[in-house]
């Protein structure tokens, strides 16, 4: 199966602009989905598709994709934010997801 | 709204069999459309894809755990189910199951929702 690589961690200041990258061969095909996991709590979708957020996701987080790399950008990052992102994509041995971006808000 | 919700034993002894089951509410399986997933995560480690099951039955499992995995569907009860056989160490996760539809449903693939999530301890 194919293999999703993301940045392990990265920090950015409150209210400033974070940008997640997702790479792999299975998105040059399809599209990826994001997903917030924070500490004990299952991972919740917060984009699909294109850039698609599901109700109950704030406007600041946004998706975009070009050849094999997929980008989660929050923009006016909050506090709440911290927290573990994974993308996610079909491939040709059904799903595979990201290893995962550690999100720390200064 | 769709809510998810494993159950099973949180303990199992390495060899043994690790049994889990997701209840469906808010939605029926029957309807289709939908693949009912399992997911699971390695203390803290990422996510991995187990395998799915649409309400025919038909299954689709990871090629790295498909030897151990059985995935099953209990339409009449709303439910569905996992088996991992000869479990180890390496098994000790959490689990969890999700719903993704399938792509004639939706070309847009993604998990939502998940269950909370049960961790599953393998140790003698």
């Amino acid at each position: 199966s194919s293999e999703l690589t993301q940045d392990p961690a990265v920090s950015v200041a409150l209210g400033q602009t974070v940008r997640i990258t997702c790479q792999g061969d299975s998105l040059r095909s399809y599209y990826a989905s994001w997903y917030q996991q924070k500490p004990g709590q299952a991972p919740v979708l917060v984009i699909y598709g294109k850039n698609n957020r599901p109700s109950g996701i704030p406007d600041r987080f946004s998706g975009s994709s070009s050849g094999n790399t997929a980008s989660l950008t929050i923009t006016g990052a909050q506090a709440e934010d911290e927290a573990d992102y994974y993308c996610n994509s079909r491939d040709s041995s059904g799903y595979v997801f990201g290893t995962g971006t550690k999100v720390t808000v200064l | 709204q769709v809510q998810l919700q494993e159950s099973g034993p949180g303990l199992v002894k390495p060899s043994q069999t690790l049994s889990l089951t997701c209840t469906v509410s808010g939605g029926s399986i029957s309807s289709g459309g939908y693949y009912w997933s399992w997911i699971r995560q390695h203390p803290g480690k990422g996510l991995e894809w187990i395998g799915y099951i649409y309400y025919s039955g038909s299954t689709y499992y990871n090629p790295s755990l498909k030897s151990r995995v059985t995935i099953s569907v209990d339409t009449s009860k709303n439910q569905f189910s996992l088996k991992l056989s000869s479990v180890t160490a390496a098994d000790t996760a959490v689990y969890y199951c999700a719903r993704v539809p399938t792509p004639e449903t939706d070309w847009l693939s993604r998990f939502d929702p998940w269950g909370q999530g049960t961790l599953v301890t393998v140790s003698s």
